[in-house]
């Protein structure tokens, strides 16, 4: 497999504009996680879903920001307007369920997005 | 809520040495343990993955170990070499909850030739 794919990499954008962050996780992986990594706060969960229902979107800061699972395969988050505090490290990480043997959670390489 | 501290924030070691990575959290009723690897631009790398019934974990020069009555862990690095070099974080998920990690502020391990 080819592990947990966030695009894109790399993004720059002006304050106000959207900003869509995409991810496809590990196939049959049941759980998906977005994080967001600051040198300030860390690693801190935003939101996670569960066979593409959001379970927890307590770490969403705003009503900027918003997340979606339409598939199986396909997660996004979006934020709208984007302000300069946005800029960070957006992680998403994706984990197989499997009672005794393990819930690793695998993480992509993450979108790193500054907001100017 | 529970609270995951990683000391010390940084330590630089020379090549060869054994070292330890210490990890607390302040609720015994966890799940597992995960310790990942960042290298810088990068994402985390899973190592090792410790279950609440488990105390221990071993995968070639690592070896991390879990006591849960005193809600500490640590990640034992054997010869370490110039590419153990990388930003080393401790995650533990809450039993009762569901599969969200809580992150320590990682440990910043730098291996000397």
């Amino acid at each position: 497999d080819a592990g947990v794919i966030q695009s894109p990499r790399h993004e720059v954008t002006e304050m106000g504009q959207e900003v869509t962050l995409r991810c496809k996780p590990i196939s049959g992986h049941d759980y998906l996680f977005w994080y967001r990594q600051t040198m300030m706060r860390g690693l801190e969960l935003l939101i996670y879903f569960n066979n593409n229902v959001p379970i927890d979107d307590s770490g969403m800061p705003e009503d900027r920001f918003s997340a979606k699972m339409p598939n199986a395969s396909f997660s996004t988050l979006k934020i709208q307007p984007s302000e300069p505090r946005d800029s960070a490290v957006y992680f998403c990480a994706s984990s197989f369920l499997t009672g005794g043997s393990g819930n690793t959670i695998y993480f992509g390489e993450g979108s790193w997005l500054t907001v100017v | 809520k529970q609270e995951v501290t990683q000391i010390p924030a940084a330590l630089s070691v020379p090549e060869g040495e054994n070292l330890v990575l210490n990890c607390s959290f302040t609720d015994s009723a966890i799940y597992n343990l995960q310790w990942f690897r960042q290298d810088p631009g990068k994402g985390l790398t899973s190592l090792l993955l410790i279950q609440s019934s488990q105390r221990e974990q071993t995968s070639g020069r690592l070896n991390a170990s879990l006591d849960k009555s005193s809600g500490r862990s640590t990640l034992y690095i054997a010869a370490s070499q110039p590419g153990d070099s990388a930003t080393y974080l401790c995650a533990g998920i809450l039993s009762g909850s569901a599969r969200q990690l809580t992150f320590g502020s990682g440990t910043q391990l730098t291996v000397l030739p």
